[in-house]
């Protein structure tokens, strides 16, 4: 049971923007920078975004994410169908001296 | 360019262990978090452990006392063993590299292996 919530799943048409929530506890994402995960069926996991804004170096700026509080939030515009994965979010939590990821959240292009 | 190649035993019995290892090729084995993801069928990602010269090791609360993760230097190799096994192990088990900047992230990826725990 993860400690950090996401929706099942988001939808939008080719080209707009959808946004995925990531919220947990003052534990985890209140005091630890979040990253972003996406997953396509049958692969690894591919980093997205990493200390809650950074985009490593091949991704996207269509891809972009922020924190505050406890919650975190991963934006993706100008959608397009190869955006169409699972993505995760996931923190160190310091209650659990443990690394947690998200529930994950499906993305579908309409 | 570093990349992760793993490798262990794919089918086993329940109360059996599993055993599993992660090479790290073309990059530096200290300074990183050497972390194992695992993900059971149509679930989530879920976070094992990690082993680094940094902070030592860490392991997910939920499965402490039948983990164990170890790292072999002299190889840029490291290893994960679970012991007790059940149904509910059976997963598709990833190693991947930690590192942190500001916070803790994971950005290099091995390709997974299918573990299926069956009597």
């Amino acid at each position: 049971q993860s400690v950090l919530t996401q929706p099942p799943s988001v939808s939008a048409a080719p080209r707009q923007k959808v946004t995925i929530s990531c919220s947990g506890s003052s534990s985890n994402i209140g005091n630890n920078y979040v990253s972003w995960y996406q997953q396509y069926p049958g692969a690894s996991p591919k980093l997205l975004i990493y200390d809650s804004n950074k985009r490593p170096s091949g991704i996207p700026d269509r891809f972009s994410a922020s924190q505050s509080g406890t919650s975190a939030t991963l934006g993706i515009t100008g959608l397009q169908t190869g955006d169409e994965a699972d993505y995760y979010c996931g923190t160190w939590d310091g209650g659990l001296n443990a690394f947690v990821f998200g529930t994950g959240t499906k993305v579908t292009v309409l | 360019q570093v990349h992760l190649q793993q490798w262990g035993t794919g089918l086993l019995k329940p109360w059996e262990t599993l055993s599993l290892t992660c090479a790290v090729y073309g990059g530096s084995f200290s300074g990183y978090y050497w972390s194992w993801v695992r993900q059971s069928p149509g679930k989530g990602l879920e976070w094992i452990g990690e082993i680094s010269h940094i902070r030592g090791i860490h392991y997910n609360p939920s499965l402490k006392g039948r983990v164990n993760i170890s790292e072999d230097t002299s190889k840029n190799q490291f290893s994960l063993k679970v012991n007790s096994l059940t149904a509910a192990d059976t997963a598709v088990y990833f190693c991947a590299r930690g590192e942190y900047v500001n916070g803790l992230s994971m950005d290099v990826w091995g390709r997974g292996t299918t573990v299926i725990v069956s009597s």
